[in-house]
């Protein structure tokens, strides 16, 4: 069964500190990750995915994540947070194949709390 | 570009009752998909189309739980009659074929149904 699990409910961190919002999964074949940002009332908005390639992604807002196979891993990265960023952030994946298309199974979801 | 549209936006209804979700996808996404959000945690996948064809509705609780996208644009999910555990955030997402496939979903802001 596929999963995704965020260890941690809430993130802090200083304003113009490095962030890291952690996500590890279980698929079985290879995964597609994907990250998803919710702020308070919005809809979710997809930030960055791996499918293959590079296992460093670059996504919007300067986010980055790091696929890492063998922890089997996806933990989403900033280099300098910004209040601004604060935020519910959900991990999720998907198996490989045209008949799971759409099929996102998200993790519980991470409150990141940026203070200036 | 105007995003997916959801509506009502929030919800109150006694248990037993009906109660219905509308949502107008992004122009020219031919797939939409319909997740609910329980508090605290992240988006479950309900019910996916493409155009009108539901492909994947294993999730759906097909005895009080029904959907439809009639023409292959706008979609209603309706729920009858409610349940007390039916309180949660009814998440519409919509995305191109090629979307779909590598996860790239744009959400509405959700409805919120609070049965009493």
């Amino acid at each position: 069964a596929q999963s995704v699990a965020q260890p941690e409910d809430q993130v802090n961190v200083a304003e113009g500190n490095p962030l890291t919002v952690k996500c590890t999964y279980s698929v079985s074949g290879n995964p597609y990750l994907f990250w998803y940002v919710q702020y308070p009332n919005r809809g979710l908005q997809f930030l960055l995915k791996y499918i293959t390639g590079d296992n460093l992604v670059k996504g919007s807002y300067g986010f980055e994540a790091e696929f890492n196979k063998s922890q089997t891993s996806f933990h989403l990265k900033k280099p300098s947070a910004l209040v601004s960023d604060s935020a519910l952030y959900f991990c999720a994946v998907r198996r490989s194949g045209s008949s799971n298309t759409g099929k996102l199974i998200f993790g519980q979801g991470t409150t990141l709390q940026v203070k200036p | 570009e105007a995003g997916v549209v959801q509506s009502p936006r929030y919800k109150i209804i006694e248990k037993k009752q009906p109660v219905a979700f509308w949502c107008n996808p992004i122009s020219g996404h031919n797939t939409l998909y319909w997740y609910l959000q329980n508090l605290g945690q992240g988006p479950e996948l309900l019910i996916r189309y493409e155009n009108e064809e539901a492909v994947d509705d294993s999730q759906l609780p097909k005895d009080r739980f029904s959907a439809e996208r009639l023409k292959g644009v706008d979609s209603t999910l309706k729920i009858q009659p409610a349940e007390l555990g039916d309180s949660a955030v009814y998440l519409c997402a919509s995305s191109t074929r090629q979307g779909g496939s590598t996860g790239e979903l744009f959400f509405g802001e959700g409805s919120r149904l609070t049965v009493l």
